[in-house]
């Protein structure tokens, strides 16, 4: 089975403080993802990654960036947290390239972030 | 673009009667879907997936959907609901951005099941 772990399930920052999230996946996929996930909203693509150090804007980039420097980890960082990136963050990992039509992505239990 | 549609932010079942969660497609080609399924405090997990092979599709815990091109539907059903299927459901719909399989997810359907 796809494990995807990520660092903490509750998180509680101040404003202004440098946040990391950490993501892990244990099944040599290519591709990593980061979504928020906000009620009625659904969820959101932050930042995706399709290699090591390669990365690309997802729909709502303002106000975080990413590093993937091993293929298994994904990190989300918070620049300067503010009160509105409240809000349960997930990450995902899937096969990627040549799997086509069919890439699945897999979820980790996500990370419950407050910022107060 | 592509965008999907979640009819219903909210639907109540009693256990043992049919599940209906509705969901409209919108996709300027041959769309890839999916229903996902959130239960409290943990990850979405995949219920099934379409890809252009049979249109009635089969998932897990007896979920299936069906793939209505016509109508640009992908609802989601289940003959008879456990307590057990109390949880959110994201109808998703894939995207290729620069040659990479994107999804954009529904707003979700909470599922509700009394005894």
């Amino acid at each position: 089975d796809v494990k995807v772990t990520q660092s903490s399930r509750y998180l509680v920052k101040r404003t202004g403080e440098k946040v990391f999230l950490e993501c892990v996946q244990d099944m040599d996929h290519e591709n990593m993802f980061w979504y928020r996930q906000d009620p009625g909203l659904g969820l959101r693509l932050i930042y995706f990654s399709y290699d090591v150090k390669m990365k690309e804007k997802g729909d709502i980039p303002e106000g975080y960036s990413v590093s993937r420097e091993k293929k298994e980890r994904f990190s989300l960082i918070l620049e300067s947290a503010s009160t509105n990136q409240t809000s349960m963050y997930l990450c995902a990992s899937s096969l990627g390239l040549g799997s086509g039509r069919s890439d699945t992505q897999y979820f980790g239990p996500g990370t419950r972030l407050t910022v107060l | 673009a592509q965008s999907v549609t979640q009819l219903d932010s909210h639907v109540s079942v009693s256990e043992g009667t049919p599940v209906l969660l509705r969901c409209n497609y919108s996709s300027s080609y041959s769309p890839s879907l999916f229903w996902y399924v959130q239960h409290p405090n943990k990850g979405l997990q995949l219920l099934l997936k379409y890809t252009s092979a049979a249109t009635l599709v089969k998932g897990i815990n007896g979920f299936e959907a069906e793939f209505k091109k016509s109508e640009t539907s992908f609802h989601l059903t289940k003959p008879s609901a456990h307590m057990s299927d109390a949880a959110e459901y994201f109808c998703v719909v894939s995207r290729v951005n620069t040659g990479f399989q994107k999804l954009v997810f529904g707003t979700g359907t909470r599922l509700l099941v009394s005894p």
